[in-house]
Order: structure tokens, then sequence, then C-alpha cells
């Protein structure tokens, strides 16, 4: 069965700091998307950052970036230079099959002033 | 375009009534998705529409929930006989062929509350 497990359930990061969220994921197919989104309190999910499977190159997005193990079923959500903003819910996805998602339980950042 | 937008955003009813939530999404997305979220968990699939067909339920779809994208437009999800257990917040999203279908946008999700 496709799973993704998310098991940090909440993390703290000084602003300015650099935090690592992670992510495992099961999937027998070869080629796929992973998808980190963003849910601030009370706000609608936003897309953080994608990664091609089938690339090899780690995508970058501004201070969002993630470190993408294809044979270790990893796939980490590094922020940079984090700012009080980037306090919310994230959550790891896989689209599977018809492209329904399957998401992770979420981890909780906070960024303490 | 707005993005993705979903009415009510609160819905507070007592057990046993029925609720129609409404979906309206990105203009050029042929592909409509809903999720249930649970507080301190991550979405859940329950159905998904491309155009104005329901290709797949999820099996927490019980026989009481309902739900349609007449003319493959707008989208609409009925619970009836609402119970406490219903109780999550309703997400909604859709995609198109960009990123081969893959990157959803969301909406703000209706949040029930079943007294």
């Amino acid at each position: 069965a496709q799973t993704v497990t998310q098991s940090q359930p909440e993390m703290s990061v000084q602003e300015a700091e650099t935090v690592t969220l992670s992510c495992t994921y099961d999937t027998s197919e070869s080629d796929y998307y992973l998808f980190w989104y963003k849910q601030p309190p009370s706000r609608q999910m936003i897309l953080v950052i994608r990664q091609e499977a089938y690339k090899q190159q780690n995508a970058t997005e501004n201070r969002f970036s993630v470190n993408f193990q294809k044979a270790a079923k990893s796939f980490s959500l590094k922020i940079s230079d984090s700012q009080l903003g980037d306090a919310a819910m994230y959550f790891c996805a896989y689209p599977s099959g018809t492209y329904k998602y399957i998401f992770g339980t979420g981890t909780r950042l906070k960024v303490l002033a | 375009d707005t993005g993705v937008s979903q009415d009510p955003r609160h819905k507070i009813t007592k057990r046993g009534q029925n609720v129609t939530f409404r979906c309206d999404p990105i203009s050029e997305h042929n592909r409509l998705y809903w999720y249930r979220q649970t507080l301190g968990q991550g979405p859940e699939f329950l159905t998904y529409f491309q155009n104005e067909a329901q290709l797949e339920k999820s099996r927490l779809l019980s026989d009481r929930f309902s739900a349609e994208r007449p003319k493959g437009s707008f989208s609409t999800l009925e619970i009836q006989r609402t119970e406490q257990g219903d109780s999550a917040m309703y997400l909604c999203a859709s995609s198109g062929p960009g990123v081969g279908y893959n990157e959803q946008f969301f909406g703000p999700g209706t949040r029930l509350t079943v007294l």
C-alpha cells in the first residue's frame, strides 16, 4: 500500500535559523511527483515545493529546498532563514493512481522570535 | 482567476440534519477532488471527478454522502442524516493539465460542526 509518513508531529525553529522536516513514503512506482504543502492556521493549503522523481536534482524555491533520496524513499523539506510567516502545518503529499493525494499526518512548525 | 472557492466556510448543524457544500474549481481545471480533514490529521481522499464523471470514491464515503458535478463545473457534497463523527474540515481541490494533473489547488475548506 502507498503510504506517507511524517514522524515529527511538531518542530520549533528560531527566526532566521534553518529547520528540516522529514517525510518518508512507500510506493512501487518509478516515476511520480512529491509535494510539500503549507497550511497556515485557519487558512487554505498552498503548495510550497514539488519534486519529480525522475529528476535527480533537488528542487529549490527561494528559502525552501528538498533533500530527495529516491532509493531511501525520503523527501525532506529544508526551510532556510526561517520567518514568523513560516509557522504552519506542513504536509507531505504523494499523488496516487488517479492523482488523489495521500497525505502524511503533518508537522506543526513553530517559529520563535 | 481567483482560485478554488468553497461555500459556506463554516456550517453548524444538529445531528440528523442534511447539509450541502459547494465547491467552485479553477475554471480551466477539469479534475475536482474532495477531501476530509479532522483535527490534527492530514486530509483524506473522499472522491474525484473528471469533468462531470465521478471516477473514484473512497470507502470513507458512506451511503450518507453524495457528490455531484453537473456539467463539469462546480461540485456539491451532500451529507444526509449528519452524525457527530462527520464534524471535520471538508476540502475541495482542482487540477488541470499542467504538471500532468498532479498539482492540486485547494480551496479554503468548509468546517462542519455537528452538535
